[in-house]
């Protein structure tokens, strides 16, 4: 199935660094969400954005909606060993009239001491 | 707690077999959505529901399917399973599943249902 393209696919960072990731598509979505998974659980939402060029910050978290509504980033500020999972984008589209999310690849992000 | 609730949180089995995951939507949603991943893979779309009737499908086999009861709790039906469809099987809820407030159209997911088949 169709798949946003997230990047990067992995990242080792130490404590207290910041992080960036980053999602693209050749499609354009009406909303960019943001989930994160922890191993064995579902994905839980951490941000959701709206509107083309939105910035939104939950936290240490700060989020953006491409201007070409084709793109989206995420920021985590001074990273906490909590932080480690895999975090996913996914774009909000309409398939005639039913509602569909698109999912990205997700970035796994583990973190040291 | 999302409060979408699936059971069982864990399911083995044996090829051929065949199960029933269940998954009880957030109080107030009408739409219901199934996804599947697979070890360290993406989720994968397979079906979504919305107040009983089915709305969309996605990559859903032939051996599986889905429906949504009138007290809006949702089953996956997985028959004649093979080793490949061992998985995490999500489902989530949302208030819509139609064109209407994008805020109505978030998606809150659901633990998930680990099936191995052995």
């Amino acid at each position: 199935g169709q798949q946003l393209n997230q990047s990067p696919q992995s990242m080792f960072i130490q404590e207290g660094e910041d992080v960036s990731m980053n999602c693209t598509s050749s499609s354009i979505f009406n909303t960019w969400l943001w989930y994160k998974q922890d191993p064995g659980e579902g994905p839980v939402l951490l941000i959701a954005l709206y509107k083309a060029g939105e910035l939104t910050s939950n936290g240490r978290l700060t989020a953006q909606f491409g201007i070409t509504r084709k793109d989206s980033f995420l920021n985590i500020s001074a990273s906490i060993p909590s932080d480690v999972g895999i975090y996913f984008c996914a774009g909000h589209s309409y398939t005639g009239t039913a509602s569909k999310l698109t999912f990205g690849t997700g970035t796994r992000l583990q973190v040291t001491l | 707690d999302s409060g979408v609730t699936q059971t069982p949180k864990h399911l083995i089995t044996a090829t051929g077999q065949r199960v029933t995951l269940r998954c009880s939507p957030r109080s107030g949603d009408l739409s219901v959505y199934w996804y599947q991943q697979s070890l360290d893979q993406g989720l994968q779309f397979l079906i979504q529901y919305y107040n009983g009737e089915e709305r969309a499908k996605g990559n859903i086999l032939e051996r599986f399917s889905a429906q949504q009861f009138p007290d809006l709790h949702s089953e996956l039906n997985l028959s004649s399973l093979e080793l490949g469809d061992s998985a995490l099987y999500f489902c989530a809820s949302s208030v819509e599943g139609e064109v209407g407030g994008q805020a109505k159209n978030i998606q809150y997911f659901g633990a998930g249902t680990r099936l191995s088949v052995l």
